[in-house]
This record gives structure tokens, C-alpha cells and sequence, in this order.
């Protein structure tokens, strides 16, 4: 069963590059879609974007001047880089995959990380 | 975007009770409606997608219907372990958004 863990910075500065990465256990990244998905402190969840296996990225248009997904088969890790963030970005952050057959169905998820934008 | 409501925002209900959440969608989504239960300090778990079809492992009790734009999720007879917050969220088309989410708790 494909288990998923978040990690990076549980602190970043205003103005900086938060960068965080899923690592993968339990199957392969072939053949998935692998998603991104934040929830600030007391409020719902926002999708920030997903990748395929072959490379291809769509974001949320909200975010996507921001972000960067990518994919790192020999690692089986997949990371995300939001830059230029501000208070409103503190959020726990969630990684989850997806399959071809419905990309937009996230299951399952990470167990989230914290990220406070504070300096 | 495709937006996404639920109705109520929260509510409180007894061990026992059948409970119904609505969820409406801004345009037609089909039948791409899926629902998450979170806890609090946990991640989501996948309940149902499709609308209707149950996600292995999730209690018969858990039931969802709808199709176009309104949806409903119901608890036949909800049990402890079944108070949480409840999202709906479209798979329908990018960006794939989540309703506010709507708390279920003990009266």
C-alpha cells in the first residue's frame, strides 16, 4: 500500500522559497498523478497542483506564477517550491496521489506538514 | 473555477441520527463529486467518488447521491467515530476545488 510523507522548513521567511518534498513508499510514481494540496490554519483546503509521471504540471491558476511541482523517479519524491510567500501561505501542506482514472480523486494523503511564513 | 458550496456549515446531531449534507456546484460537474471526512490533525480520507461509489473500507452506513450540480452525502445512523468535518470537492476539470467543508459534531 502506497504510504506518503511530507517533509522540508516548518519556517519561512516572507519574501522567500518554500520547498517541500513527498517521499513515496510502497509502490512506484509510474503511472500517477501527484498532488499537492494546502489548508491553512482553521480553514479548507485549496489544490495547488499536480504532476503526472511523464513530467506534464497543471496548477491552480491562483498559485501557478508561484509554484513549481516536480518529480524525482530515482528517489521516488516528488517536491513542491512556492516562492515569493507571505503570511497567507501559512498552511499545512499535503501531498496525495492520484490515479489515471480519476486525477482529481486524492487518495491517499500525507499525514500534512506545517509551514509558517513568519521572519 | 468551478465553485463549490455545501449547506449547513455545520450542524449537531446524536449517536444514531441520519444525517444529510448537500453540496452544489456552480456549473454541471457530472458525476465527478467526490467527499473527504477530516478529523482534526489528520489528513482527509477519501470517502466517496463518483458521486455514489463507496471507497473500499469505508462504512455501508456512508452513502452519497446527485449528479450535475447538487449532491448530497448521508450517514444513515451516525456512530462516534463519524464526527468530523466533511468536504466535497469536483474532479470534473482543473482547478479541482473543495467546499468550505461542513462540521459535524455532538449535540
Amino acid at each position: 500500500q502506497v504510504q506518503l510523507q511530507e517533509s522540508g522548513p516548518g519556517l519561512v521567511k516572507p519574501s522567500e522559497t518554500l520547498s517541500l518534498t513527498c517521499t513515496v513508499s510502497g509502490g512506484s510514481i509510474s503511472n500517477y498523478y501527484w498532488t499537492w494540496v494546502r489548508q491553512p490554519p482553521g480553514k479548507g483546503l485549496e489544490w495547488i497542483g499536480y504532476i503526472f509521471y511523464s513530467g506534464s504540471t497543471t496548477y491552480n491558476p491562483s498559485l501557478e506564477s508561484r509554484v513549481t511541482i516536480s518529480l524525482d523517479t530515482s528517489k521516488i519524491q516528488f517536491s513542491l517550491k512556492l516562492s515569493s510567500v507571505t503570511a497567507a501561505d501559512t498552511a499545512v501542506y499535503y501531498c496525495a496521489y492520484s490515479t489515471t482514472w480519476c486525477g482529481g480523486c486524492f487518495d491517499p494523503w500525507g499525514q500534512g506538514t506545517l509551514v509558517t511564513v513568519s521572519s | 473555477d468551478i465553485q463549490m458550496t455545501q449547506s449547513p456549515s455545520s450542524l449537531s446531531a446524536s449517536v444514531g441520527d441520519r444525517v444529510t449534507i448537500t453540496c452544489r456546484a456552480s456549473q454541471s460537474i457530472s458525476s465527478s463529486l467526490n467527499w473527504y471526512q477530516q478529523k482534526p490533525g489528520t489528513a482527509p480520507k477519501f470517502l466517496i467518488y463518483a458521486a455514489s461509489s463507496l471507497q473500499s473500507g469505508v462504512p455501508s452506513r456512508f452513502s452519497g447521491g446527485g449528479s450535475g450540480t447538487d449532491f448530497t452525502l448521508t450517514i444513515s445512523s451516525l456512530q462516534p467515530e463519524d464526527f468530523a468535518t466533511y468536504y466535497c470537492q469536483q474532479s470534473y476539470s482543473a482547478p479541482f476545488t473543495f467546499g468550505p467543508g461542513t462540521k459535524v459534531d455532538i449535540k
